[in-house]
């Protein structure tokens, strides 16, 4: 199974700040990367597919980046409704797998 | 716009059986790839497998093999997952979600299985 490693696992930051997320996969996964957005008790919302494709409806605040083993996703400025936790996903082959999740804090 | 709209809350006893299911709005059903996730209390998500399209193919996560069991109902556009012999580790909230690839592009509300005696 591909590993996939996130960094941070937490962070802390103010509202207006820039922030950025890694994910490292154990195997090169092409474009083949999503991030997600989870706030507490809620389902995840998709943000990113294809390492730096805005789903639908997202703002462009978000922005995503890399290809191989390597990829960032970015959050340009923090507003209070951001402060979630974040996860990358591949989706290059089966079974799918995931980061460990950045909680993004104040 | 899809939606995506799981069952309820579930309680099962050890060694019972669950079946959940997920309906999905829109034209997107024959399309879609749907897959099941779970996440336990605390913890991160976990991909449990997929059914295609047309619902005649699956593909579950090993250690899920034996005990997932994944089905389709074109003419309600409505994908179910059962688990069998659940045991406590399996509580959990399950997601179904869907996506035109592999990809997951929306979620379901998820549903929570609370397994214990």
């Amino acid at each position: 199974d591909i590993q996939m490693t996130q960094s941070p696992s937490s962070l802390s930051a103010s509202v207006g700040d820039r922030v950025t997320i890694t994910c490292r996969a154990s195997e090169d996964i092409g474009n083949f990367l999503a991030w997600f957005q989870q706030k507490p008790g809620r389902a995840p919302k998709s943000l990113i597919y294809a390492a730096s494709s805005l789903q639908s409806g997202v703002p462009s605040k978000f922005s995503g980046s890399g290809s191989g083993t390597d990829f960032s996703l970015t959050i340009s400025s923090l507003q209070p409704e951001d402060f979630a936790t974040y996860y990358c996903h591949h989706y290059n082959s089966f079974p799918l797998t995931f980061g460990g999740g950045t909680k993004v804090e104040i | 716009q899809v939606q995506l709209v799981q069952s309820g809350a579930e309680v099962r006893k050890p060694g019972a059986s669950v079946k959940v299911s997920c309906e999905a709005s829109g034209n997107t059903f024959t399309s879609y790839y749907m897959h099941w996730l779970r996440q336990a209390p605390g913890q991160g998500l976990e991909w449990m497998g997929v059914i295609s399209p047309s619902g005649g193919s699956t593909t579950s996560a090993q250690r899920f093999q034996g005990r997932v069991t994944m089905a389709s109902d074109t003419s309600t556009s409505t994908v179910y997952m059962e688990l069998s012999s659940l045991r406590s580790e399996d509580t959990a909230v399950y997601y179904c979600a869907g996506g035109y690839g592999y990809n997951i592009d929306h979620w379901g509300q998820g549903t929570l299985l609370t397994v214990s005696s």
